[in-house]
């Protein structure tokens, strides 16, 4: 059972920008870093941010992680047809010593 | 560069144990953790735990404790996920993932995954 919380869906036309929520609480996204993925099916997720808004080599900006005590969002701009994928926040939990992962948003491009 | 390799598919009965392994290269084994994630069918992913290829210290998720021991081989640049006692409900495509602490959750390099199917 996850312990942070993502919307199951959001959409939006090519070109536009849609945003992720992740909620959480002072244990986890409040005192620790987040970091974002992309799954596409049947794959393995990717990283797209770690440390709350850092992108690893090869990540366009289009992409972008911020943090706001117990909240962190991921934008992504100029959405793309490839943009389609299930993505994921995580964190560390102090309270459960644990890893843990977000319920998971599915992107659609409308 | 950087790859980790996982062993293929397995069907197992419930009550048995899998051991999954995956073959990193490309880096210093032993300057990173490896983490390992499942992802039942259709749902979200679940950590299950990490251990250092250095010292071999390990973190599991409480859930999992006295089920699952993780362990590595430094000789050969493997680490390995067993899992006893297996349910129905361990179904589910196992992960592992590149992670320099066990509190960092931001994985640059994951494996292909292994479906381990538990069924009578």
């Amino acid at each position: 059972q996850s312990v942070l919380t993502q919307p199951p869906s959001v959409s939006a036309a090519p070109g536009q920008k849609v945003t992720i929520s992740c909620s959480g609480s002072s244990s986890n996204i409040g005192n620790n870093y987040v970091s974002w993925y992309q799954q596409l099916p049947g794959t393995a997720p990717k990283l797209l941010i770690y440390d709350n808004n850092k992108r690893p080599s090869g990540i366009p900006d289009r992409f972008s992680g911020s943090k706001s005590g117990t909240s962190a969002t991921l934008g992504i701009t100029g959405l793309q047809t490839g943009d389609e994928a299930d993505y994921y926040c995580g964190t560390w939990d102090s309270s459960l010593s644990a890893g843990g992962f977000g319920t998971g948003t599915k992107v659609t491009v409308l | 560069q950087v790859q980790l390799v996982q062993s293929g598919a397995e069907v197992k009965k419930p009550g048995a144990s899998v051991k999954v392994s995956c073959k990193a290269s490309g880096y210093t084994f032993t300057s990173y953790g490896i983490s390992w994630v499942r992802q039942a069918p259709g749902q979200g992913l679940e950590w299950m735990g990490w251990i250092s290829a250095y010292n071999g210290n390990t973190n599991y998720a409480q859930k999992l404790q006295g089920r699952v021991t993780m362990t590595t081989d430094t000789s050969t640049s493997t680490a390995y996920m067993e899992l006893r006692s297996l349910r129905s409900d361990d179904t589910a495509v196992y992960y592992c993932a590149r992670g320099l602490w066990a509190t960092q959750i931001d994985f640059d390099y994951w494996g292909q995954g292994t479906l381990v199917t538990v069924s009578s």
